[in-house]
């Protein structure tokens, strides 16, 4: 069993819809967790960090963690076709060192206009 | 403009060869990353470093070695022994080694094996 798994898609949901992405890890250390957009052909950029349970936002996204489930979430709200992309989640443990991420496969999102 | 740049963004070589991947950033990160992507596998890790002349293997290291003689550079070899060497490279960098801060990626370098 992967320590994180990750539905790969593809997922296709028409413009303006709202876009659930998910995550689920079995590893209870992990404590940090990150959402990353990787265009084609491009290296990852990082869109969300949060830190154990809870909720935090940033214009139309929304990540989510639930601890108690080993689950985490991120939602997009009116998605564009700008938003198309394969989505990573990645976490890692509270550790001292360099910080080991643990990735997902990645869900390859597409948003038609 | 700060960032990560990994050259070349495509490089092909033949079987048996070693080849070198560079990646450099003026970000003043002290660690630094080397991941391997393969489709439907997300990300691995390859190589980290945490600060000059020191690195750590990581999950997938065999057929791979690095150095670390600049803070700002960090370029990994694939050897003839990695058995399955074409993917896409991805170097990364991050501020503080000691704590879980954010990752930055580079571009990318997709290498190919013949």
């Amino acid at each position: 069993q992967k320590e994180v798994e990750q539905d790969p898609g593809p997922l296709s949901v028409p413009e303006g819809a709202i876009v659930s992405l998910n995550c689920t890890y079995s590893n209870s250390a992990f404590q940090y967790f990150m959402w990353y957009r990787q265009y084609s052909r491009k290296g990852p950029e990082l869109l969300m960090y949060t830190y154990s349970s809870g909720n935090k936002e940033d214009g139309r996204f929304t990540a989510q963690v639930d601890k108690s489930s080993k689950y985490i979430s991120l939602f997009i709200r009116d998605s564009q076709p700008s938003d198309s992309a394969t989505y990573l989640c990645a976490m890692s443990p509270r550790i001292q060192g360099a910080q080991k991420l643990v990735f997902g496969q990645g869900t390859r999102l597409t948003i038609n206009p | 403009d700060g960032g990560i740049t990994q050259s070349p963004k495509y490089l092909f070589r033949k079987e048996g060869q070693n080849v070198t991947l560079s990646c450099e950033q003026n970000l003043n990160h002290d660690a630094m990353y080397w991941y391997r992507q393969d489709p439907g596998q997300g990300l691995r890790l390859i190589y980290y470093s945490q600060i000059v002349n020191d690195f750590q293997k990581g999950d997938i290291a065999e057929g791979y070695s690095v150095s670390r003689e600049k803070k700002e550079s960090f370029p990994l070899t694939v050897t003839s022994a990695q058995k399955n060497p074409t993917a896409f490279y991805l170097c990364a960098s991050s501020t503080d080694p000691g704590t879980a801060s954010e990752q930055y990626f580079g571009p990318g370098t997709r290498l190919t094996v013949t």
